[in-house]
């Protein structure tokens, strides 16, 4: 089964930084990979979709990379911003229609 | 834009109720997702639908049911709700194509079971 972890689980950092957030899955046969945005009490907003045969995708200020073979992927934010406070969550689509999704990343972005 | 809408954002009912949860897309998808969202736990796969009338048990369909009469509605229906089915319910879609496409969800429902 499929296993899909993030690390950290929290992170909070002062306003301008640059900051990579991890994903990791146990097995490297998915579909594609994608990352989402959570705020409190919300539904999840798609960021990125990278599919297996890409290797990272950009929209922003934001960057995914995707390795497949080690089973690895991270999220790059540039320059955060108070308002990219929020949980990021990865998901990864196997042979199955549905989504493994990790825990998330709860991102504190302070002024 | 694609749009998922989930009819209610909030939803209080009793034990042993019989509970309905709409859902909506407008992008003429084929897929649609019933998933719940449980701290700790993260997002699980309830039921999804690849096609009117056809369904398939996710990860922990117990308890629950679901019914798609038409394209763009899938309904998740708690045959006789528990406590223990309080939660976060997010509902999702995605276009069928040879390439896996992006799943696009609602703003989600929180069911509280009393």
């Amino acid at each position: 089964k499929q296993e899909v972890t993030q690390i950290p689980a929290a992170l909070s950092v002062p306003e301008g930084e640059n900051l990579v957030l991890n994903c990791s899955f146990t097995d490297s046969a998915i579909y594609n990979l994608q990352w989402f945005r959570q705020d409190p009490g919300k539904g999840l907003t798609s960021l990125l979709l990278i599919q297996s045969s890409q290797r990272e995708q950009t929209s922003g200020r934001l960057n995914a990379s995707l390795d497949k073979s080690s089973g690895r992927s991270t999220l790059y934010i540039a320059a955060s911003q108070p308002g990219d406070s929020a949980t990021y969550l990865c998901a990864v689509s196997g042979s199955g229609y549905a989504l493994n999704f990790g825990k998330g990343t709860s991102l504190l972005v302070t002024p | 834009d694609v749009k998922v809408t989930q009819s209610s954002r909030y939803l209080v009912k009793r034990t042993g109720e019989k509970v309905f949860l709409e859902c909506v897309q407008d992008m003429d998808h084929e897929n649609m997702f019933w998933y719940r969202q449980d701290p700790g736990l993260g997002l699980r796969l309830i039921y999804f639908s690849y096609d009117v009338k056809m369904k398939e048990k996710g990860d922990i369909p117990e308890g629950y049911s679901v019914s798609r009469e038409k394209k763009e509605r899938f309904s998740l229906i708690l045959e006789s709700a528990s406590t223990n089915q309080t939660s976060m319910y997010l509902c999702a879609s995605s276009l069928a194509t040879g390439e896996r496409q992006p799943q696009h969800f609602g703003d989600g429902t929180r069911l509280s079971i009393l």
